[in-house]
């Protein structure tokens, strides 16, 4: 059980246009889901945090103009990558944690793999 | 297919004492891992890293060990604090597409 899964896996996209990844909890509701971003050979860092039905919380240094978080619901957050530039390229992860049970717990999706040309 | 794993899913000891969370690996291709922390209601933050062109990596109260041949890491805390309580997760390196990440330890260090 608890299964994460990201859509889409990777994404190919020209400089300017939106990209929509999708991030959901396939047998568990989440109350809450982060958005990590991961550089090649670096460690993950922690973009925002979304909960269900309020507006995401984002870390310092995180435009969330270009980042926008929608968790409309308790199995499903979406992160979208507005007028994405080739600096955008990265692995994005997700992860929830879930409504019952040891909330500490966190699953992580698979990630999705962006790259802006 | 969990290609790392962490067997306990949580640990309790002693302040003072030490504390040693393992991790074991699937794939030998793995070159690099990481370990993170996570508090309550956060999420994780990095902590330490090892190559695999090493079998120790010390950062004050934190090391990790690297057996290639075991395919096993661990992060041993000396000593250990009532802050270090949280849980832990070891991961390699995003490959190809695929991401992995460890099951996660939770931390409890007793005052």
């Amino acid at each position: 059980g608890a299964v994460v899964s990201q859509h889409p896996s990777w994404v190919i996209c020209k400089s300017g246009t939106s990209v929509k990844i999708e991030c959901r909890s396939l047998d568990f509701q989440a109350t809450t889901m982060f958005w990590y971003r991961q550089f090649p050979k670096q460690s993950l860092m922690l973009m925002a945090t979304s909960n269900e039905g309020s507006k995401a919380t984002y870390e310092q240094g995180v435009e969330k103009d270009k980042f926008l978080i929608n968790h409309a619901s308790l199995t499903l957050s979406t992160l979208t990558v507005t007028s994405a530039h080739p600096e955008d390229s990265s692995f994005y992860i997700c992860s929830a944690s879930p409504l019952t049970g040891y909330q500490e717990t966190q699953y992580f999706g698979p990630g999705t793999r962006l790259l802006v040309l | 297919d969990q290609q790392v794993k962490q067997n306990s899913p949580s640990l309790s000891v002693q302040e003072g004492r030490i504390s040693i969370l393992n991790c074991d690996y699937t794939n030998s291709m793995f070159d690099y891992f990481l370990w993170y922390k996570k508090y309550p209601a956060e999420g994780p933050t990095f902590l330490i890293s090892i190559s695999s062109i090493k079998d120790k990596n010390e950062d004050g109260r934190f090391t990790v060990f690297l057996n290639k041949s075991a395919k096993h890491l661990s992060l041993h805390i000396v000593p250990s604090q009532p802050g270090d309580s949280a849980v832990y997760f070891c991961a390699p390196p995003n490959t190809g597409n695929q991401f992995y990440f460890g099951t996660g330890t939770s931390l409890t260090v007793i005052p």
